[in-house]
């Protein structure tokens, strides 16, 4: 079965501009969270999903965050627009909710270097 | 609020030790769960374990042991006879509540450095 897949892997790009991280979650999963990892902050948690409907954005650090999850199997994280200090990976993890906190299952990263 | 503290940023140890890496909790939650992930150098994070609040057993997989004890709050992790691969950052983690038991919070992290 495929993990967690997440795209880009890598992404460049200059101060101001829009950036969007995209995941495709574990199939019959129903609960997605979208994490970032700096070495100053960790590991933060921006947001989650369950059946598709955010549940928890507390996490989101402004407005120019914003994240989707159109239908099951897709879900996007948007930055518009971008800033040096949004240089992170941010992870994308999927669960399966009714398991009741079951484990989660992590994409591969996307490292986001903004100029 | 909850939180994971883990106190040790960084160990070094010679490989065919033992290791102990310290987590400590805090919730106000009466049901809640536990979790050990391991992210290797090459950056991935992998699922160890899970513990509910309700089971202290300790647990033993290979080489590796946890030890939750709740009068403590603590949750630690135990590397036997460790080993190179074993070298990586480990992040403990807390989720629980009500309503928002699936919001898994990290620590973090330790890493660990097993020097052959």
């Amino acid at each position: 079965d495929a993990g967690v897949i997440q795209s880009p892997r890598h992404e460049v790009t200059e101060m101001g501009q829009e950036v969007t991280l995209r995941c495709k979650p574990i199939s019959g999963h129903n609960s997605l969270f979208w994490y970032r990892q700096t070495m100053m902050r960790g590991l933060e948690l921006l947001i989650y999903f369950n059946n598709n409907v955010p549940i928890d954005d507390s996490g989101m650090p402004e407005d120019r965050f914003s994240a989707k999850m159109p239908n099951a199997s897709f879900s996007t994280l948007k930055i518009q627009p971008s800033e040096p200090r949004d240089s992170a990976v941010y992870f994308c993890a999927s669960s399966r909710r009714d398991r009741r906190t079951g484990e989660l299952f992590f994409g591969e990263g996307s490292r986001l270097t903004v100029l | 609020a909850q939180k994971v503290t883990q106190a040790q940023t960084e160990i070094s140890v010679v490989e065919k030790e033992d290791v102990t890496l310290d987590c400590v909790y805090e919730t106000r939650d009466t049901t809640y769960y536990l979790f050990w992930y391991k992210q290797p150098p090459s950056g991935e994070l992998v699922f160890l374990i899970r513990r509910n609040s309700f089971d202290e057993q300790n647990e033993i997989s290979g080489r590796y042991s946890w030890n939750f004890q709740k009068s403590t709050s603590s949750f630690n992790f135990t590397i036997t006879a460790s080993q190179v691969v074993d070298s990586a950052v480990y992040f403990c983690a807390l989720s629980g509540g009500k309503t928002s038991y699936d919001k898994v919070i990290f620590g973090p992290g330790t890493s660990l450095s097993v020097i052959p």
